[in-house]
């Protein structure tokens, strides 16, 4: 089957650097997502990555290994506003998302 | 408008009824989708649609159906409410249906079925 696991939840501290971590398996990599969600809000858009490698945009980085089934986000000099929800999904074969369950982010001051 | 739309924001509805909620983008994008999040759970997909005119089946299609009659609106059906379908729906736009094509979301039908 299909499968995306990501941490439940994270706790970091304002200022701080978070990595939330992705594993997946899938029939089939058509890149991978992040987005981020606020509480009772939709997901937005925040990277996507298909090569291995770092891409890097702002304050936020997403790490792509094709190999290993992973892929990291990298949240640095954290706010308070990036409390949110971190969703991690790849396009499978079908180029439809698989979405893992999220992984609730808490900054503390 | 800008981006896309969903109504009604929330509904109560009593199992056995029929309900229709709506979906309306004006980012003239071919391809829509229908998810369900529910706490726990990653986002499922319901139903989606390539292009105007054609639909197809997701994860979790079973007591819902869709249309796409145009490219601007993809209303969700339940035929005959059950309560597992109590859950927050989502629907999503991309420009295209593939690979890099971020999906743009509405702002969620909370739904709850007695």
């Amino acid at each position: 089957g299909q499968n995306i696991d990501q941490p439940t939840e994270m706790t970091a501290t304002e200022g701080a650097i978070v990595q939330i971590n992705c594993t997946y398996q899938t029939s089939g990599f058509n890149g991978l997502f992040w987005y981020q969600q606020h509480a009772g809000e939709a997901p937005t858009f925040l990277s996507y990555n298909v090569l291995d490698g770092l891409e890097e945009k702002g304050r936020f980085s997403s790490f792509l290994s094709r190999s290993k089934g992973y892929s990291y986000l990298l949240l640095k000099e954290l706010q308070m506003k990036d409390s949110a929800s971190y969703l991690c999904a790849v396009m499978d074969s079908n180029y439809q998302l698989i979405w893992g369950a999220g992984t609730k982010l808490i900054i503390k001051p | 408008i800008a981006g896309i739309t969903q109504a009604p924001t929330s509904q109560i509805l009593a199992a056995g009824r029929r309900m229709t909620l709506r979906c309306t983008q004006d980012m003239r994008h071919n391809a829509m989708y229908w998810y369900r999040q529910d706490l726990g759970l990653g986002l499922r997909l319901i139903h989606y649609s390539n292009t105007a005119g054609t639909t197809g089946k997701g994860e979790v299609p079973d007591g819902y159906s869709v249309s796409r009659a145009n490219t601007d609106d993809f209303p969700l059906t339940l035929a005959s409410a059950v309560p597992s379908q109590t859950s927050v729906y989502f629907c999503a736009s991309s420009g295209l249906a593939g690979a890099n094509n971020e999906q743009f979301f509405g702002p969620g039908t909370r739904l709850t079925v007695l």
